[in-house]
């Protein structure tokens, strides 16, 4: 199984920040690699896939980029509804594996 | 509306068998894949398998294979994650999510699970 080692596991921030979240894979995944949001209580939300692209009705703070083996997740301007868990996925193979997640927190 | 519907909390013992659901409405359910996801509490992501209602066709994660079945009824839309005999570290919250293909500009095709269900809450204690 291809591993997604998230980096850093929890962060503390506060509104306006610039937030940037690293996701590594085990291997070369090229940019099949999506992100998703994860608030308490909440089933998942995708925001992006193919490493950069954004889901439709997410919020353009939320950037994606990368490829390869080293992903990153860049919010430009945390938001107070922000706060929640980023999971990176691989869609390279199966099975398509999650990180652990970023938990991001209020400071 | 296109949306999964899940079964709801389920309280077991060890040794017991389960059978949890997940109802699709709003869109051709035997075109899309549907997978499971398992998360136990605090913790992250586990992807379990996945079933193409067209034909029935399951894929399952290593770690899963034997452990749960996966399965799917095409006449009520609905796709199910069933097992023989509970054990307490299946205690976990369990997502059923659609897998679509989504194309970028250099044609290249992108599996996302881009509709979720709620979540079925499965408890294993004696």
């Amino acid at each position: 199984d291809i591993q997604m080692t998230p980096s850093p596991s929890s962060l503390s921030a506060s509104v306006g920040d610039r937030v940037t979240i690293t996701c590594r894979a085990s291997q070369d995944i090229s940019s099949y690699l999506n992100w998703y949001q994860q608030k308490p209580g909440k089933a998942p939300k995708l925001l992006i896939y193919a490493a950069s692209y954004l889901q439709s009705g997410v919020p353009s703070r939320f950037s994606g980029s990368g490829s390869g083996t080293v992903f990153t997740l860049t919010i430009s301007s945390l938001q107070p509804e922000d706060f929640a868990t980023y999971f990176c996925q691989q869609s390279y193979n199966s099975p398509r594996t999650f990180g652990q997640g970023t938990k991001v927190q209020m400071k | 509306e296109v949306q999964l519907v899940q079964s709801g909390v389920e309280v077991k013992e060890p040794g017991e068998s389960l059978k949890i659901s997940c109802k699709a409405s709003g869109y051709s359910f035997i075109s899309y894949w549907i997978g499971w996801v398992r998360q136990k509490p605090g913790k992250g992501l586990e992807w379990m398998g996945i079933i193409y209602p067209g034909d029935s066709d399951t894929t399952y994660s290593p770690s899963f294979q034997g452990q749960v079945s996966i399965s799917d009824d095409k006449s009520i839309n609905t796709a199910y994650l069933q097992w023989s005999s509970l054990k307490a570290s299946d205690t976990a919250m369990y997502y059923c999510a659609r897998q679509s293909r989504f194309i970028t500009g250099n044609v290249a095709s992108h599996l996302v699970f881009d509709i979720w269900g709620q979540g079925t809450m499965v408890t294993v204690s004696s």
